[in-house]
């Protein structure tokens, strides 16, 4: 987990508001990964990112998600007009490449949670 | 469709016994696995690794066994201690999209002392 910095750790919408989480990678890191906990199961892909390219959205969902990843700053996975069900732990991951075949290259950020009321 | 799944939601053992964690996965063009512990509110930490070319790998305290014949990956865990309780997600990735980790639903662990 070293390294991986996510914020805010815990954020708290009223459905229909946005939700911004953002990740920061590992120095030296170019590629980052969005996943989504929901509770007491396992993670799920969203995105696949470089700086300023999304290369896989496939496990994002087709309306109010969004994510980038700017040539400057952070990651960040927004979300639009929140509703009870994105409610979900949601953490990044950052290798130095997009090959990552040893799974002790891809870090994982402590997690931003989630909670719409 | 993709599926990595676990027979046992929770699995509670005696400190200093060994402990097994399983993990079925359904797709036959899997080749890399990874075991990940996750304590309350933190993010998944790697544990160890095993491609699909190997049927055992070992580390320190740990073991991963993995089967393709029926298509199971198990986690051994050498005297556990109440340090290792947590939850443990097996995740494998595939060749055409090696960068993404599917992960199953995950074991909880509980060491009695």
């Amino acid at each position: 987990n070293a390294g991986v910095m996510q914020n805010p750790r815990h954020l708290v919408r009223r459905r229909g508001q946005e939700a911004r989480l953002r990740c920061s990678p590992m120095k030296g890191h170019s590629h980052v990964y969005w996943y989504r906990q929901l509770p007491e199961e396992g993670l799920k892909f969203m995105v696949y990112l470089q700086k300023e390219n999304i290369i896989d959205e496939s496990g994002m969902p087709k309306e109010r998600f969004s994510a980038e990843f700017p040539k400057e700053g952070p990651s960040i996975l927004r979300i639009q007009q929140v509703v009870r069900g994105d409610s979900a732990a949601y953490f990044c991951a950052s290798s130095p490449n997009s090959v990552p075949r040893n799974g002790n290259t891809i870090y994982f950020g402590e997690g931003s949670w989630l909670t719409v009321v | 469709g993709e599926s990595v799944g676990l027979h046992l939601p929770t699995l509670s053992v005696q400190e200093g016994d060994n402990s097994i964690i399983n993990c079925a996965y359904s797709n036959s063009a899997s080749d890399y696995f990874i075991w990940y512990k996750q304590e309350s509110g933190k993010g998944p930490q790697f544990i160890i690794d095993i491609r699909s070319n190997m049927d055992k790998r070992q580390g320190q305290r740990v073991t991963v066994l993995l089967n393709k014949t029926v298509k199971h990956l198990s986690l051994q865990i050498a005297a556990t201690q109440p340090g290792d309780s947590a939850v443990y997600f097996c995740a494998e990735t595939r060749m055409d999209s090696s960068y993404k980790l599917i992960f199953g639903s995950g074991t909880r662990l509980l060491v009695r002392p």
